[in-house]
């Protein structure tokens, strides 16, 4: 069965300091990737997705960036962090073809401060 | 315009009722329309996809999509308070693009 691990579950980190969080996904080949960030109440903002190693597609321009350096593996990262950035960030994964749902992992909750 | 809309609620339903949540999208060439739940502080679980145009059962949940109207909803039926939760709606780009788009979400509440 498909798995999909996330870490850490949450996170406290002072402005300008460095992130990377990173996603793996187990049971599945050729996944598509995806980060979704999600603000206090309100909905899923897509941030990247990729349909392969080492192609990224970003959807926000912002102070994020993210790699895709192994089939399943993603991370996304920061040089230095904003307050703006704090939120519950989501990876997820989904198969390629016509269907295409995601399935999430259990989130990263950072705390920019 | 949003890519996908969702009516941010609350939606308050009395326990038994039928909770209907809707979502409209932009892109009229999008294919495929996936219903999610959030429970508070937890990461979204995939409930129902729908692909074409209709009716979708699924236990005591409904999809329906109506791609000429560019309109997706989904009714819970005999709600109980569990179901309490955001619901998400999703919808998928034409062409397997990969890039899947989420509403805000609806609160539904429903009260014993």
């Amino acid at each position: 069965s498909q798995t999909i691990h996330q870490w850490p579950a949450t996170l406290v980190q002072p402005v300008g300091s460095p992130l990377s969080l990173e996603c793996t996904v187990e049971g599945t080949s050729n996944p598509n990737l995806y980060w979704y960030r999600q603000a206090a109440g309100r909905g899923l903002q897509l941030l990247f997705y990729s349909v392969g190693i080492g192609q990224i597609s970003s959807e926000v321009p912002q102070n994020l960036s993210a790699s895709r350096p192994q089939d399943r593996q993603f991370i996304l990262s920061s040089k230095k962090l904003l307050l703006s950035d704090s939120g519950f960030y989501l990876c997820a994964h989904g198969s390629r073809g016509r269907g295409t749902e995601a399935f999430f992992g259990q989130g990263t909750r950072l705390t920019v401060v | 315009q949003k890519e996908v809309e969702q009516n941010s609620g609350p939606l308050s339903v009395p326990e038994g009722a039928i909770a209907s949540l809707n979502c409209t999208y932009s892109d009229r060439g999008s294919q495929s329309f996936f219903w999610y739940r959030q429970y508070s502080g937890k990461s979204p679980e995939l409930i129902m996809s729908i692909y074409s145009n209709g009716d979708k059962e699924d236990g005591r949940f409904t999809a329906q999509l109506n791609k000429a109207s560019q309109y997706v909803s989904l009714l819970i039926r005999d709600s109980q308070p569990s179901d309490s939760a955001t619901y998400l709606c999703a919808v998928n780009g034409p062409s397997n693009t990969g890039k899947l788009i989420f509403g805000q979400g609806t609160t539904l509440q429903v009260k014993p």
